[in-house]
This record gives C-alpha cells, sequence and structure tokens, in this order.
C-alpha cells in the first residue's frame, strides 16, 4: 500500500482563489509527522508547513494551512489568496516511526498552476 | 550562506563510469539523506545517516555507495553507471526526530545526473 497518496496529478487555480492539494497517508505508527514541500521550475525542495500526530490544532504558516484530519489519516494543504509565483510541484511527506529510523516518505505530488 | 550545498550541480558521464557526488550541510543537523528523483518526479529516499551512522538503506544496487566522514558531510560514490542512473539526486538534513522539534529536512540544490 501507498504510504503517501497525492491523487490530483495537476491542478489549477485563479489568482487570488483559495486551493485545496490533497493528501492521504497510511500509517500504523501513533508517532509521525506530515510535511508539504514545494518545488518550483528552478528544481529546489522547499520546505512549507508541518503537522504532527500529536498536535491539536490545525499547522499554519502564512497563507498555507494544513487541514489535518487523524481519523480520516488526511494532511490536505489549503493556499490561501493564491500568487503566480505558487506555481509549483507540492508533494506531501511523511515521517514515520519515532525512534526507528527516520524514515521518510514521499507522495507522487500535484502539479499547481496559477492562472492570472 | 547556503545551507545544504551539493557538488556538482550538473554531471553528464557515460555508462561504466565511476562518479561521486559530495554533500555538506552547515545546519548542525546530526541526520543527513540521499535522495533520487526521477524523471516522473517521484522522490524515493535511498540512503539516511545520524551521526556518521548508516540507518536508512532502502534496496538500491549496491553499485551506489555512501559515505559520510563527518556529522556535516555525505558524498554518494557510484560505480559503473547505467542509462537507468540518470535522475536528480538530493541531498538533505534535519534533527533526529523527537516530539519536540520539526525535524523538517532541508535539501540541497539537486544534482542533475545524465548517464550516456
Amino acid at each position: 500500500a501507498q504510504k503517501i497518496t497525492q491523487t490530483q496529478p495537476g491542478m489549477f487555480v485563479q489568482e487570488k482563489e483559495a486551493v485545496t492539494l490533497d493528501c492521504t497517508y497510511d500509517t500504523s505508527d501513533p508517532s509521525y509527522g506530515l510535511f508539504w514541500y514545494k518545488q518550483p521550475s528552478s528544481g529546489e525542495m522547499i520546505f512549507l508547513i508541518y503537522q504532527g500526530s500529536y498536535d491539536q490544532q490545525n499547522a499554519t504558516e502564512g497563507r498555507y494551512s494544513l487541514n489535518f484530519q487523524k481519523a480520516r489519516k488526511s494532511a490536505n494543504l489549503v493556499i490561501s489568496a493564491s500568487q503566480l509565483g505558487d506555481s509549483a510541484m507540492y508533494f506531501c511527506a511523511m515521517r514515520e516511526g519515532r525512534y526507528t529510523g527516520n524514515q521518510f516518505y514521499f507522495g507522487t505530488g500535484t502539479s499547481l498552476t496559477v492562472i492570472p | 550562506d547556503t545551507a545544504v550545498s551539493q557538488t556538482p550541480k550538473y554531471l553528464v558521464t557515460q555508462m561504466g563510469n565511476d562518479k561521486s557526488i559530495k554533500c555538506e550541510q552547515n545546519l548542525g543537523h546530526d541526520t543527513m539523506y540521499w535522495y533520487k528523483q526521477d524523471s516522473k518526479k517521484f522522490l524515493k529516499i535511498m540512503f539516511s545517516y545520524n551521526n556518521k551512522e548508516l540507518i536508512i538503506n532502502e534496496t538500491v544496487p549496491n553499485r551506489f555507495s555512501p559515505k559520510s566522514p563527518d556529522k556535516a558531510h555525505l558524498n554518494l560514490h557510484i560505480n559503473s553507471l547505467e542509462l537507468g542512473d540518470s535522475a536528480v539526486y538530493f541531498c538533505a538534513s534535519s534533527q533526529f526526530p523527537s516530539r519536540e522539534t520539526k525535524y523538517e529536512q532541508y535539501f540541497g540544490p539537486g544534482t542533475r545526473l545524465t548517464v550516456t
């Protein structure tokens, strides 16, 4: 089974609108972390936001927020007020295991295009 | 100040050659990683080192050998290069996970390897 599933290979959003990028995960470990990364066309990987499995509140970082639904095992990224510079690939990732070796899993990514 | 650096940024070589990619981080992290990103943008972890000790060794050909001379460096040596090794290789670093830290990974700029 896939550890991280991103079902939207491509998304389009109008500038200044909000967009939600979906991510579901699969783990039986009670301790895990969820991450979102942005990869623009220039290729670098940029950390956006983190949610720990024990965190009670949804994470927010500026225009980014993570809609964490633990029972459904989903960790969707919400980008508010989209900007042209948000056009990029977005990867959801999970770190599994508190002491078992720091294993990270990445999803297949969602390509976001912001339309002016 | 570059946090995670990789050299070279581009590497073009012929099948059968041996090559190395170097990685250095100045963030004081104790854990470093190598990832391979294929042409479909799929990111897969290859190796992880914590305090110079190998803690993750995914199923990669033994032609790939990581070496960590100290906590700040993790080099990747590839023997007998094959066409299928063509990809972008990312180095990353983080703190080892704990409940108190985000331990997000910081990525290097990537090395685009092309085997002809």
